[in-house]
């Protein structure tokens, strides 16, 4: 069964401070890992989406990275803001199950003025 | 548009009752699952439907129903409540189901007593 872990659970680090966020997968037979943002009382927001082939994704101040053999993804975030405080959770999708996800239990961020 | 929405927002309920969860999208997504998230956990699939009058079941099934009579509606249903089913749960939708980015409601947040 695959499992997924995210380390820390939670984070505090003072602004502009670049930081990464690690997310690690059991079965590396995975089709795709995305990140999602997830803001207090709110749903989820997709960040990146990385295919199982590519090695990472950028969008802005966020860098994706996937190491398939390995089992691990970091979500880099440059020059953090306080806007940056939330939840971040990685889910991976395995191969032949679709959109079935299986998620980490997300590490909290804040970020301090 | 909308997006995916959800209602009620906040549901308490005592052990026993029954209630339904609605949840509806205006994208015309073929896909919509339902997942519930408990404190420290990640999201875990409850059911899921890749189109109108096709439903599946997910990791986390017992205790919940689901139909999918249209292409916009994805009710989960609770039919006696157990204080175990106390959670957020979140409903999703995308396109097709093949591997891609899903969009999230908002959660509705259950409180069995």
């Amino acid at each position: 069964k695959q499992e997924v872990t995210q380390i820390p659970a939670a984070l505090s680090v003072p602004e502009g401070e670049n930081l990464v966020l690690n997310c690690s997968f059991t079965d590396s037979a995975i089709y795709n890992l995305q990140w999602f943002r997830q803001d207090p009382g709110k749903g989820l927001t997709s960040l990146l989406l990385i295919q199982s082939s590519q090695r990472e994704q950028t969008s802005g101040r966020l860098n994706a990275s996937l190491d398939k053999s390995s089992g691990r993804s970091t979500l880099y975030i440059a020059a953090s803001q306080p806007g940056d405080s939330a939840t971040y959770l990685c889910a991976v999708s395995p191969f032949g199950a679709g959109n079935m996800l299986t998620f980490g239990g997300g590490t909290r961020l804040m970020v301090k003025p | 548009n909308a997006g995916v929405t959800q209602t009620p927002k906040f549901q308490v309920l005592k052990t026993g009752q029954s209630m339904t969860l609605q949840c509806a999208q205006d994208m015309n997504h073929e896909y919509m699952s339902w997942y519930r998230q408990d404190p420290g956990m990640g999201l875990r699939l409850i059911h899921y439907s890749v189109g109108a009058g096709i439903t599946d079941q997910g990791e986390v099934p017992n205790g919940y129903n689901v139909s999918r009579s249209t292409t916009e509606d994805f009710p989960l249903r609770l039919l006696s409540a157990a204080p175990s089913q106390t959670s957020v749960y979140f409903c999703a939708s995308s396109p097709s189901g093949n591997y891609e980015t899903q969009y999230f409601g908002p959660g509705t947040r259950l409180l069995v007593l």
